[in-house]
């Protein structure tokens, strides 16, 4: 158990439609980072959150948002589903956004877009 | 830019050592980590090295890394049935937060 904990862990939903993904961090960490993991595009880096600012973006579309509350944890907000975005969300978190930081993965959300 | 390659398969008897091979391209990496990834399970941290290493050794694990070639290995000894599993090498590249770029993944089965 990694300490990063991740709600819901399944999702089921229609095309069109909007969902929240839910993470917590480790006790003490102030960073929280998002990634996609897909059949077709592998593990992605969505967005990274340092102490509720924005700290690096990735590949993240604009239908897609996080944001990190002053209690350090996180939500990915996705919109305008479509069936490509049926993939395995993973939220990490550090101690600070150095470069030297260990992330730790939470266990995930599978979401599926029918 | 920033890429990060793996052999997808790999198959080894019980009790053989494992080799995982990855090779990145960024120059500027700073660590260079393995993740396992069971079957419908999260990414658990196995191991990690600093770019200005050449080995680390961590139980049955050893990392090798040859920063001329940018080519990271993991080794593992005595390979068991519970380590079949996905192995993701990953690069932590500096500049602007600190995002992991993942390579493909290699799938290792470990054969009775």
């Amino acid at each position: 158990d990694s300490g990063v904990t991740q709600t819901p862990k399944h999702l089921i939903t229609a095309t069109g439609q909007r969902v929240t993904l839910r993470c917590s961090p480790r006790s003490g960490d102030l960073s929280v980072y998002w990634y996609q993991q897909s059949l077709d595009q592998g593990l992605q880096f969505l967005i990274q959150y340092y102490n509720g600012e924005e700290r690096a973006k990735g590949n993240i579309l604009e239908r897609f948002s996080a944001q990190q509350f002053p209690d350090l944890h996180s939500e990915l907000n996705l919109s305008s589903l479509e069936l490509g975005d049926s993939a395995l969300y993973f939220c990490a978190s550090s101690i600070t956004s150095g470069s030297t930081d260990t992330q730790y993965f939470g266990p995930g959300t599978r979401l599926t877009v029918l | 830019g920033e890429d990060v390659e793996q052999s997808l398969f790999l198959s080894v008897r019980e009790g053989d050592s494992s080799v995982i091979n990855c090779t990145y391209t960024d120059s500027s990496s700073t660590y260079l980590y393995w993740y396992k990834q069971e079957p419908g399970a999260g990414l658990q941290l196995l191991t990690y090295i600093f770019s200005n290493m050449d080995m680390k050794q961590d139980q049955r694990l050893t990392v090798l890394l040859n920063k001329k070639d940018k080519h990271l290995s993991l080794r593992i000894a005595d390979t068991q049935t519970g380590d079949s599993a996905i192995y993701f090498c990953a690069e932590g590249v500096t500049g602007g937060g600190n995002k992991l770029t993942f390579g493909t993944g290699t799938q290792l089965k470990v054969e009775l």
